[in-house]
């Protein structure tokens, strides 16, 4: 069985200051991890995703995610925050099954 | 090429009414999915269809819940009948093919509210 624990509910930055968002995998091979964004009242909308090869993966809007086996993690990551981030994040893991398994998603709120 | 088309976008019903909610996904991708969406649990798989067939419909609640695709282009999911307890964002997502690293591209979503 696949499963996802996003353990912050809320996280809140200031503008301009460094994000890191968590995500815990449980799969028992390699997964296949994703980040998504959902911006109020929309869709989610994929951010990043990591398939094999450089732990370190670039995605959408200057963020990144840094794949780390030993921790079964993968932590989303931006330098600085823009407003414009405010929105809900959710990771999500595919694995044996071919539907990946979301986490309850994490609400970032960005101060000015 | 567009993304995935919901309708209606917003729905508010009585108790008891029948809903019906429509999805249609993109062109060429034969993955389809329906999710809800409610605070207290989250995103949830309803049922999962590839080539127009359902695969999975684990996720469906109950019997009032009923999906269908009739074609490559076209999908439905019903409650009949509707309870409040339904109030939540319905999400249609499609995917090219039943690969596992395959994106999901989510629409944007109706959101019900049974009165």
């Amino acid at each position: 069985a696949q499963s996802v624990t996003q353990p912050d509910i809320h996280i809140t930055v200031s503008e301009g200051a460094s994000l890191e968002l968590r995500c815990n995998y449980s799969y028992g091979a390699t997964p296949y991890l994703f980040w998504y964004v959902q911006s109020p009242g929309q869709g989610l909308q994929l951010l990043l995703k990591y398939f094999s090869g450089d732990t370190l993966v670039q995605g959408i809007k200057g963020f990144e995610a840094e794949f780390k086996r030993s921790q079964s993690s993968f932590n989303l990551r931006k330098p600085s925050v823009h407003w414009s981030d405010a929105a809900e994040y959710f990771c999500a893991v595919a694995g044996g099954s071919y539907i990946p398994t979301f986490g309850r998603g994490t609400s970032l709120i960005v101060h000015p | 090429d567009a993304g995935v088309i919901q309708s209606p976008r917003h729905e508010v019903t009585e108790m008891g009414q029948e809903v019906t909610l429509r999805c249609k996904p993109i062109s060429g991708h034969n993955s389809l999915f329906w999710y809800r969406q409610t605070m207290m649990r989250g995103l949830e798989l309803l049922i999962y269809f590839n080539n127009n067939v359902p695969i999975d419909d684990s996720g469906m609640p109950e019997d009032r819940f009923s999906a269908k695709m009739p074609n490559a282009s076209f999908s439905t999911l019903k409650i009949q009948p509707s309870e409040p307890r339904d109030s939540a964002v319905y999400f249609c997502a499609s995917s090219r093919d039943r690969a596992a690293g395959n994106t999901i591209y989510f629409g944007e979503g109706s959101w019900l509210t049974v009165v």
